[in-house]
């Protein structure tokens, strides 16, 4: 069975940095595209960050430069390292098994990151 | 970056009744569009891949449909765990987006 689970989430402040874990099991994860995709409160679906098998990188406009997406295959493990955070960053973050060349296959139950003073 | 537009928004039928939700797009996406379903303090799921391909376990009742800038989810025939929103996404360029999402409302 396919599972990602989440971590790091947590009350920031503005300006602040964390950085977000995924730890995956139940398959082949080094042959995997892997993505984060993130829920504000209330509203729809918005796309990260994803990182290819072959560590291409991509990002969505709202967090280049400020987001670095990262994964450790002898760990099982994704990252999200996540600075110069704002109040608009305030959301679910959703780790997500595949993207780029397939559709999003599976997903965590994500971890919430609130960024406030 | 494409845009994906759904609608309508929100969709109030009843159990048993026909669901159609449509899914536009503001250029060509082939058929790279897929569709998620999200219910109350979930995560989305995968329903259809790649336009028209159920995902693996997913009710027959799921259809998916298009190509090119028009796309269709139908439920044949709502049950009642079906109400929930769902969401279009498209593959076919970086930046990767979502529709806005259509809310599937019990009448």
């Amino acid at each position: 069975e396919v599972q990602l689970v989440e971590s790091g989430g947590g009350l920031v402040q503005p300006g602040g940095s964390l950085r977000l874990s995924c730890a995956a099991s139940g398959f082949t994860f080094s042959s995997y595209a892997m993505t984060w995709v993130r829920q504000a409160p209330g509203m729809g679906l918005d796309w990260v960050s994803t990182i290819t098998y072959s560590l291409g990188t991509y990002y969505a406009d709202s967090v280049e430069g400020r987001f670095t997406i990262s994964r450790d295959n002898s760990k099982n493990t994704l990252y999200l390292q996540m600075d110069s955070l704002r109040a608009e960053d305030t959301a679910v973050y959703y780790c997500v098994r595949g993207g780029g060349s397939s559709s999003f296959l599976s997903w965590g139950q994500g971890t919430l990151l609130t960024v406030s003073s | 970056e494409i845009v994906l537009t759904q609608s309508p928004a929100t969709l109030s039928l009843s159990p048993g009744e026909r669901a159609t939700l449509s899914c536009r797009a503001s250029q060509s996406v082939g058929y790279y569009l897929h569709w998620y379903q999200q219910k109350r303090g979930q995560a989305p799921r995968l329903l259809i891949y790649d336009a028209s391909n159920r995902a693996t376990g997913l009710p027959a009742r799921f259809s998916g449909s298009g190509s090119g800038t028009d796309f269709t989810l139908t439920i044949s025939s709502l049950e009642p765990e079906d109400f929930a929103v769902y969401y279009c996404q498209q593959r076919s360029n970086w930046p990767l987006t979502f529709g806005g999402g259509t809310k599937v409302e019990i009448k």
